[in-house]
């Protein structure tokens, strides 16, 4: 199993650039959560799905845009990049909710320049 | 607002002592806690998970205590080693229980 894998692990974009992340998941989970990571920050939920054709916002979902067609995949949209947007993103999954362990993804380094 | 403080500065600490993190939340009535460990360049790995409803919890040399008149959740590692250095984060669920929302963890370095 390769458990949570993402895609890409790095990607420097221009302001006004548009790009998409996708996660995979092999582990048929029903939740999968986008979150990312600043310094002093913490992750912070960017949107997440609890099911296939399901998504709902997270803590901070502005300027992005998410996608779950296939219970295997979660995808992470941005449609016109800004340098807030400058981050590490993380991709996770769980069998169900808060009563279960979140499994993460190695994490897309993106730069907004 | 919702807030979760953990010590922001590096604990520093002799093999084979105690470590003890904190995690402090304001503003929250989580019925879960989780704690994470994170390493440098990597996704947090999942340790463990206490209800609200339990005291303690234990997994080999790790430690969970979580008390909700405190708002606090103490996590102790016992008898640490330098491979326990790492960043460890805490997460509670929110007012929606599909969602989770973390601390943003305290380094532990285990000195040999």
């Amino acid at each position: 199993n390769a458990g949570v894998t993402q895609t890409p692990k790095f990607r420097v974009l221009k302001t006004g650039q548009s790009m998409t992340l996708l996660c995979a998941q092999d582990m048929n989970h029903e939740y999968m959560y986008w979150y990312r990571q600043d310094p002093g920050m913490g992750l912070r939920l960017i949107h997440y799905s609890v099911g296939e054709g399901t998504t709902a916002k997270g803590e901070v979902p502005d300027g992005y845009n998410v996608s779950r067609l296939k219970k295997q995949n979660f995808l992470l949209g941005l449609e016109s990049a800004a340098p807030s947007q400058t981050s590490v993103y993380f991709c996770a999954s769980s069998r169900t909710g808060h009563t279960n362990e979140q499994f993460f993804g190695p994490g897309t380094r993106l730069t907004v320049l | 607002s919702q807030k979760i403080e953990q010590n922001s500065e590096a604990l520093n600490i002799q093999e084979g002592k105690t470590a003890t993190l904190t995690c402090n939340y304001t503003n929250y009535s989580p019925a879960y806690l989780q704690w994470y460990r994170q390493d440098p360049g990597r996704g947090p790995v999942f340790l463990l998970l206490i209800r609200e409803n339990e005291k303690e919890k234990r997994k080999e040399r790790l430690k969970v205590t979580f008390d909700t008149t405190l708002k606090q959740s103490l996590f102790h590692i016992t008898a640490s080693q330098p491979a326990d250095s790492a960043t460890y984060l805490c997460a509670l669920d929110g007012d929606n229980f599909n969602k989770f929302y973390f601390g943003s963890g305290t380094k532990l370095n285990v000195k040999p």
